[in-house]
């Protein structure tokens, strides 16, 4: 069965800190990989995904992705963070359609 | 337009009673589904509706779990003789393109369910 495993449970960086989450996963085959973000008082919404093409993945607000297989792993990316990225982030996969897998979430928190 | 709305935004109970939680997807959207998230987990699919084909239960935890969608619109999940374990967040969200794990998903803000 696949699983995600996001290995930071809370992170704390200082404005303009050069960000990277961990999220790997356990699945052999074909897979969709998500970021998802929750900001503060906020729904959940799509940071960036991966379906093929290019394992780097560009998402709003100047995040990015690398999907690399060879290591099962799917990091978030940020040169520069801000401290309106405060918010909680959730790694997704799926394979051979089956349902969404979320891992259990980074709480990054931006000290001003 | 308006997102996915859910009812009510916070619900407390008591052990052993019945709760309904309501979900208004975005209009137009043919797949909705289920989540749980309970304290330091990811989110668990629960159930999965499509058009108005039968829905996909595989997550529903035990059988004091299920979910109904009238008209294609607004789904229910209804937790029967609720237990502390029950206690989560509920989110719903809709796909307009459907499938058990669609490209893109949109979320409503959660019931956060506490049963004492």
């Amino acid at each position: 069965a696949q699983s995600v495993s996001q290995h930071n449970h809370h992170v704390i960086l200082s404005e303009a800190a050069s960000l990277e989450l961990g999220c790997n996963y356990s699945y052999g085959g074909t897979v969709n990989l998500f970021w998802y973000v929750q900001y503060p008082g906020q729904h959940l919404q799509l940071l960036l995904k991966y379906f093929s093409g290019d394992p780097l993945v560009k998402g709003i607000k100047g995040f990015e992705a690398e999907f690399i297989k060879s290591k099962f792993s799917f990091n978030l990316r940020k040169p520069s963070v801000q401290w309106s990225d405060t918010a909680e982030y959730f790694c997704a996969v799926n394979a051979d359609n089956n349902d969404m897998r979320f891992g259990a979430g980074t709480r990054l928190t931006v000290k001003p | 337009g308006a997102g996915v709305s859910q009812s009510p935004s916070n619900k407390v109970t008591e052990k052993g009673k019945d709760v309904e939680l309501r979900c208004d997807p975005i209009s137009g959207h043919t797949a909705l589904y289920w989540y749980r998230q309970s304290l330091g987990q990811g989110l668990e699919f629960l159930i999965y509706f499509q058009g108005n084909s039968a829905p996909d239960k595989s997550g529903l935890p035990s059988d004091r779990f299920s979910a109904e969608r009238t008209g294609g619109s607004v789904s229910t999940l209804t937790i029967q003789r609720t237990q502390q374990e029950d206690s989560a967040v509920y989110l719903c969200a809709s796909s307009p393109t459907g499938g058990r794990a669609p490209s893109t998903q949109y979320f409503g803000p959660g019931t956060r369910l506490t049963v004492l």
